[in-house]
């Protein structure tokens, strides 16, 4: 049974600094994908990783996926206040042909 | 926007009323999904339907059953509510067969008195 594992599940940080939500999961897959929750809304896709070593970046987010380690990263540089959200990762096991399997969340808040 | 949307976007009912939640698609998707979402769970599969007629069960479908007649609509029932069953109900969607992401509707609250 695939299992994947976000930490940390909370996470505070202050404006300007830079930290990694990490995504671990549990059997072999090459595809990863990140979602955000804004408080209150739906989730929102974030990055779509299909391979080893995929990175991939958006503004002050980038996700990067070592298949062989099972684990994906998710980095924040300079956070600014607009990044507090929810952040999940969601593994697909079988190519497109079953549903994704998401981790907890994790749910990060930026202070001044 | 995914062209998902779910019908009633709230609801509040009482313990032992049957509650029927739509979700209907226009991009003619073959994969629908019913999650529910509850504060230290994350999200969690509750049923899946991979074609009309077609419906699979996901890891908490106690309580729940599902139905699709036609492409664009899956229905989630919950055939005598109980209080544990108020959560937050999201469907989603997934073209599959390749590296597509799935896209989430916005969701229903539902109370269960």
């Amino acid at each position: 049974e695939l299992k994947v594992e976000q930490n940390p599940l909370f996470l505070s940080m202050q404006e300007g600094k830079n930290y990694t939500i990490y995504c671990n999961y549990s059997t072999t897959s090459d595809r990863l994908y990140w979602y955000r929750q804004d408080p209150g809304k739906s989730l929102e896709s974030l990055f779509v990783l299909l391979s080893n070593g995929a990175v991939k970046q958006e503004g002050r987010l980038m996700a990067s996926l070592d298949t062989k380690a099972r684990l994906s990263t998710l980095h924040i540089t300079a956070a600014v206040h607009d990044l507090s959200a929810t952040y999940f990762c969601a593994v697909d096991q079988f190519s497109g042909n079953t549903p994704l399997v998401f981790g907890k969340g994790t749910r990060l808040s930026v202070i001044a | 926007d995914a062209g998902i949307t779910q019908s009633p976007r709230h609801k509040v009912t009482e313990t032992g009323t049957p509650v029927t939640l739509r979700c209907h698609q226009t991009e003619n998707h073959r994969y629908m999904y019913w999650y529910r979402q509850d504060p230290g769970h994350g999200l969690r599969l509750i049923h899946y339907s991979y074609g009309v007629k077609d419906t699979d069960k996901g890891e908490v479908s106690d309580g729940y059953s599902v139905s699709r007649s036609k492409t664009e609509d899956f229905l989630l029932t919950l055939e005598s509510a109980t209080s544990s069953q108020t959560s937050v109900y999201f469907c989603a969607i997934r073209k599959g067969g390749g590296s597509d992401t799935q896209y989430f509707g916005p969701g229903t609250r539902l109370t269960v008195l």
